[in-house]
């Protein structure tokens, strides 16, 4: 089966400047996931959600940071405007579901988004 | 919210030799314990799971053991080859909330 797909791999963007990344989840995933992964650190989760819902966005900056999913399959995520601090690596990840024991967890990882801000 | 520590950093070790890399996490409810790999330029890719009534999991050279009373779980690779060069990610998730929590990671040099 075809994985996570994500685009573009790599971006470079002046300070104060708006950029969106596109991820393509697995075909059938209900679950899609946004993180940012800082050099040196874990990803760190931005928002989930199931199907098109928005589970968790607790720790989605929402004064510049946008996510959409719609249709419930692929789903972009924008920045705007940019500051230095938001360099790092976005990662789109899905899930064939987002919770219960007894359900399958296991996330797919796409290759990632590299955002550098100048 | 969930607070997860991984241990050590980074982590040197000769071909053949066992690595062993800990985690410990915060919130009791935590029920599913992924690790995960990652390489250069690369998404994280899942090597092995374990869920909260099982305490230990192998996969051939690769197991892991976790212990919910003291809250922590470790990845154990046994016969180490070169190509387990890479940063290993420990991930806490309360499936109930569908939260993860990630540690910050371990970079793995295994040295022919």
């Amino acid at each position: 089966e075809a994985g996570v797909a994500q685009s573009p791999r790599y971006k470079i963007i002046e300070k104060r400047q708006s950029v969106a990344f596109w991820c393509n989840p697995i075909s059938g995933h209900a679950t899609l996931y946004w993180y940012q992964q800082i050099l040196g650190q874990g990803p760190k989760l931005l928002i989930q959600f199931q199907n098109n819902g928005v589970v968790d966005d607790s720790q989605l900056p929402k004064d510049r940071f946008s996510a959409e999913r719609l249709k419930g399959v692929d789903s972009t995520l924008k920045i705007q405007p940019a500051k230095l601090e938001d360099s790092a690596v976005y990662l789109c990840a899905s899930s064939a579901s987002g919770g219960g024991v007894d359900l399958v967890n296991e996330q797919f990882f796409g290759p990632g988004t590299r955002l550098t801000v100048l | 919210g969930e607070n997860v520590e991984q241990h050590p950093s980074t982590l040197s070790v000769q071909e053949g030799d066992s690595a062993v890399i800990k985690c410990t996490y915060s919130d009791s409810a935590s029920n599913y314990f992924p690790w995960y790999k990652q390489e250069l330029g690369k998404g994280p890719q899942l090597i092995i799971d374990i869920r909260s009534n099982v305490g230990e999991k192998k996969d051939q050279r690769i197991a892991v053991t976790l212990n919910k009373t003291a809250k922590h779980f470790s990845l154990h690779i046994t016969e180490t080859q070169p190509e387990d060069s890479a940063v290993y990610f420990c991930a806490v998730t309360n499936t109930n909330a569908g939260k993860s929590t990630f540690g910050d990671g371990t970079t793995l040099t295994v040295k022919p």
